[in-house]
């Protein structure tokens, strides 16, 4: 499985856009890239999953660069709802969910 | 439409006694798994089942043992708990990777 490297914390205020990046230089050709959210008390969410360039729902937009070798998950004007922990998992279909410490965004009035 | 269902959410045990964590899940999903999460950390993984009469040790199964009772059900079993295992403990299914769905975890103090 590859290995992702994310901040460990970010802050941002109530409707600015956020992007958090994960390097994952060892990406196999198979992989995707997920993203998942989780909520103080919570378990984590499934977010966004992408191969490759840009995926979109309603809930964030992931850019995956040619190389696949990092990966941005943007999260448009944000809110106070929005303060959790966001990993970036990278994998393929069968393996198992490697959650390393993620990111922890904090969203400020 | 429950998803992934965990009993029971909260635990006090005294060090040295055994419980059963139980998980179910109504989606179908073939892959099951339980994690731990220490304050402040990131989920570690114990054991999977990719499918029903299958187990498989992840990161951090000393301690633990698994059962999968059938495609629903998945049990995480400590048979003499110790203080470091105090943590959340989360079941989760899936189909495989890239999306799991997680329950509401239980929360375990090991006195």
């Amino acid at each position: 499985l590859a290995k992702t490297t994310q901040p460990i914390s970010m802050d941002s205020y109530e409707g600015q856009e956020v992007n958090i990046t994960c390097s994952h230089n060892n990406i196999a050709t198979n992989d995707y890239i997920t993203w998942y959210q989780q909520f103080p008390s919570q378990g984590p969410r499934f977010i966004i999953q992408g191969y490759k360039t840009k995926v979109t729902n309603e809930v964030a937009s992931l850019f995956i660069p040619a190389d696949r070798k990092s990966s941005t998950l943007s999260l448009p004007r944000v809110s106070l709802s929005d303060t959790a922990v966001y990993y970036c998992l990278v994998g393929d279909y069968g393996q198992n969910f490697v959650f390393g410490p993620g990111t922890r965004l904090s969203v400020l009035p | 439409n429950a998803g992934v269902t965990q009993t029971p959410k909260f635990q006090v045990l005294k060090t040295g006694q055994s419980m059963t964590l139980q998980c179910a899940q109504d989606m179908n999903h073939n892959s099951m798994y339980w994690y731990r999460q220490d304050p402040g950390m990131g989920l570690r993984l114990i054991y999977y089942s990719a499918s029903e009469g299958t187990t498989d040790k992840g990161e951090v199964p000393n301690g633990y043992n698994v059962s999968r009772l059938n495609k629903r059900e998945f049990s995480l079993r400590l048979e003499s708990a110790a203080p470091s295992q105090t943590s959340v403990y989360f079941c989760a299914s899936s189909r495989g990777i890239p999306e799991a769905f997680f329950g509401q975890g239980t929360r375990l103090t090991v006195v």
